[in-house]
């Protein structure tokens, strides 16, 4: 089963425009990371979050962490066509078992 | 330069047959994972392994077989047992630390039945 649920599914907005996803999870975890991955590619790993960390930068993405709702969110500021992609959470989860458990995703499409 | 590299890009499969995923990596990472993506769906792990020599079932094994015998390698078979294998398959490897750190991706095999 997947650890992680994201929403929206689906998500399309104007360039310019900001992109807000969330992802919801079961367990608890050591940290979280979102992934970005380009139709029939492979996944590039965007940002991680600890789980003592409640907020991280990374040029336009910020992340944010609620552990008590089992929940994070990513946000895209001043979103580009080039953003269009599926994004991801995975979560390493706190068990020593030392796998990475991906949420389903949701599609971003950005329009010009 | 160092990376993950997942081959071949495409792969066509008979029924009944098994195939082989190849997976190398020369980030000296000690952990690898093989994951399955359907059309529009997320990640569904299969096997990973933490160590050479070792390797743990993930969610969705059954059809599926593995070896770590070097660190750099983590090849996957499709055995005839598998119903349904048309699917991308995704090996990913990452550090292991206390935790584990980011993975890197290979850019996938997608694997059809004819």
């Amino acid at each position: 089963s997947q650890q992680g649920e994201e929403d929206p599914q689906a998500l399309s907005i104007q360039e310019g425009e900001n992109a807000t996803m969330n992802c919801s999870y079961k367990t608890s975890i050591n940290n979280l990371q979102w992934y970005r991955q380009n139709s029939g590619r492979g996944l590039v790993h965007l940002i991680l979050i600890r789980s003592n960390e409640r907020e991280k930068h990374s040029g336009r993405l910020r992340v944010t962490l609620d552990t008590s709702k089992k929940s994070s969110s990513l946000l895209i500021t001043a979103s580009r066509a080039a953003d269009t992609a599926s994004y991801f959470c995975a979560t390493d989860a706190m068990d020593s078992s030392y796998k990475l458990i991906f949420g389903s995703g949701t599609r971003l499409l950005v329009r010009p | 330069d160092g990376g993950i590299t997942q081959s071949p890009k495409y792969l066509f499969r008979k029924e009944g047959q098994n195939v082989t995923l190849s997976c190398e990596q020369n980030l000296n990472h000690d952990a690898m994972y093989w994951y399955r993506q359907d059309p529009g769906q997320g990640l569904r792990l299969i096997y990973y392994s933490q160590i050479v020599n070792d390797f743990q079932k993930g969610d969705i094994a059954e059809g599926y077989s593995v070896s770590r015998e070097k660190k750099e390698s983590f090849p996957l078979t499709v055995t005839s047992a598998q119903k349904n294998p048309t699917a991308f398959y995704l090996c990913a490897s990452s550090i292991v630390g206390y935790t584990l750190s980011e993975a890197f991706f290979g850019q996938g095999t997608r694997l059809t039945v004819v």
